[in-house]
């Protein structure tokens, strides 16, 4: 599946608490994408990179930050936690040439 | 791109019947246009894409036809099977933005 992971698979979590979500590649990719999944919603993107240290809003992006630090991970933070960001988010990778995405397995979070 | 809109959000087929999914979109400069499956519980993946300069393509049951004047393009799949049962999403993504656009997906139930 793309050599991408992400971690935790699974979080649950209270409100005001931060929680990093850690995306994973193995194919040296340029770009990296948060996106949330919710019913009705279908894919919504929070954040994307283009690069090292080059990262760029989406169409959700109020309540979360990334980071870019290397070219294989891409963090998503939600500095405090709050019940609308109960949601599955998933990862994803695309190169220039293809421009296919290729998703992670996602993580299911749940704030409480 | 700036909107998709998919349509139905849910279709129900007999096996062995046809089904056709259906997304319009707004930005002229749209020219990638691909279809994703997600089964549930996994992440989406791609099935086929289809790019400005070709009006349709085929890869065995499945066909994506595109009609830039009109800014349509369509799903559709013959012959469906049980195994075809997910959640359909096509997105649009503009020259070189490498941001794609998603609809809010398609239910597909395939009844045996």
């Amino acid at each position: 599946d793309a050599g991408i992971t992400q971690s935790p698979r699974h979080k649950v979590t209270e409100t005001g608490t931060p929680v990093t979500l850690r995306c994973h590649q193995t194919e040296n990719h340029r770009y990296m994408y948060w996106y949330r999944q919710d019913p009705g919603h279908g894919l919504r993107l929070i954040h994307y990179s283009y690069g090292v240290k080059d990262t760029d809003k989406g169409e959700v992006s109020d309540g979360y930050s990334v980071s870019r630090s290397k070219t294989e991970d891409f963090l998503l933070t939600l500095e405090s936690a709050t019940s609308s960001q109960t949601s599955v988010y998933f990862c994803a990778i695309s190169d220039r040439e293809e421009e296919t995405q290729y998703f992670g397995p996602g993580t299911r979070l749940l704030v409480l | 791109g700036e909107n998709v809109e998919q349509h139905p959000s849910t279709l129900s087929v007999q096996e062995g019947d046809s089904a056709v999914i259906k997304c319009t979109y707004s930005d002229s400069a749209s020219n990638y246009f691909p279809w994703y499956k997600q089964e549930l519980g996994k992440r989406p993946q791609l099935i086929i894409d289809i790019r400005s300069n070709v009006g349709e393509k085929k890869d065995q049951r499945i066909a994506v036809t595109l009609n830039k004047t009109a800014k349509h393009f369509s799903l559709h799949i013959t012959e469906t099977q049980p195994e075809d049962s997910a959640v359909y999403f096509c997105a649009e993504e503009s020259g070189g933005s490498y941001i794609p656009t998603f609809g809010r997906g398609t239910s597909l139930i395939v009844h045996p």
